[in-house]
């Protein structure tokens, strides 16, 4: 079974700074999808970001990018221009390309922002 | 889209009773999962219908655990004779299928259950 593994329980960062979370995953396939999920307190959990493991070029979304090493097989999120909202509990999360959709999640990283 | 519901939010039962959850995914989601989360921790897969069919069943839901998804709309998660260690967040997600799908699941807000 595929393992995904976020090794920094907190996170803080000031308002308009940059925080970087980490994540390494292992697995023996080389077609898989890899996510970063939020999930702000008390609050259902929503896709950040996602990137196609057959993707050389890493994913954006606004504020929010990845760097994606397939040989490292680490997915570390960027968060860029940090704001209040952005406070929350992230997964990174796995996916075969085969199978159910079933996703792997690491425990998460709290984000913590300081106004 | 109205988004994946699950009823009810928080339940808190006595240990030994039984208890239901209920998800209703989003209408054109042909796939259903239930996970389990507990304080700290990242969601655990618990089990996947496709339609009405129950796929999928991981170590983690034991005998005391059944789900059902009748029709392929909604899904119950039943939880017999509960143990304080039941005492988590389920969540239930859906996602369609298909080629070229890139398999993002959308959450509900989960059912949150203490067992005293």
């Amino acid at each position: 079974a595929q393992t995904v593994t976020q090794s920094q329980p907190e996170m803080s960062v000031q308002e308009a700074e940059t925080v970087t979370l980490s994540c390494t995953y292992d697995t023996s396939e080389s077609d898989y999808y890899l996510f970063w999920y939020k999930q702000p307190p008390s609050r259902q959990m929503i896709l950040v970001i996602r990137q196609e493991a057959y993707k050389q070029q890493n994913a954006t979304e606004n504020r929010f990018s990845v760097n994606f090493q397939k040989a490292a097989k680490s997915f570390s999120l960027k968060i860029s221009d940090s704001q209040l909202g952005d406070a929350a509990m992230y997964f990174c999360a796995y996916r075969s390309a085969h199978g159910n959709n079933r996703l792997a999640f690491g425990k998460g990283n709290q984000v913590v922002v300081i106004p | 889209d109205t988004g994946v519901s699950q009823n009810p939010r928080h339940k808190i039962t006595k240990r030994g009773q039984n208890v239901t959850f209920r998800c209703d995914p989003i209408s054109e989601h042909n796939r259903l999962y239930w996970y389990r989360q507990t304080l700290g921790q990242g969601p655990e897969f618990l089990t996947y219908f496709q339609n009405e069919a129950q796929l999928e069943k991981s170590r983690l839901l034991s005998d005391r655990f059944s789900a059902e998804r009748p029709k392929g709309s909604f899904s119950t998660l039943e939880i017999q004779r509960t143990e304080q260690g039941d005492s988590a967040m389920y969540l239930c997600a859906s996602s369609r299928s298909g080629t070229g799908y890139t398999g993002e699941l959308f959450f509900g807000e989960g059912s949150r259950l203490t067992v005293l």
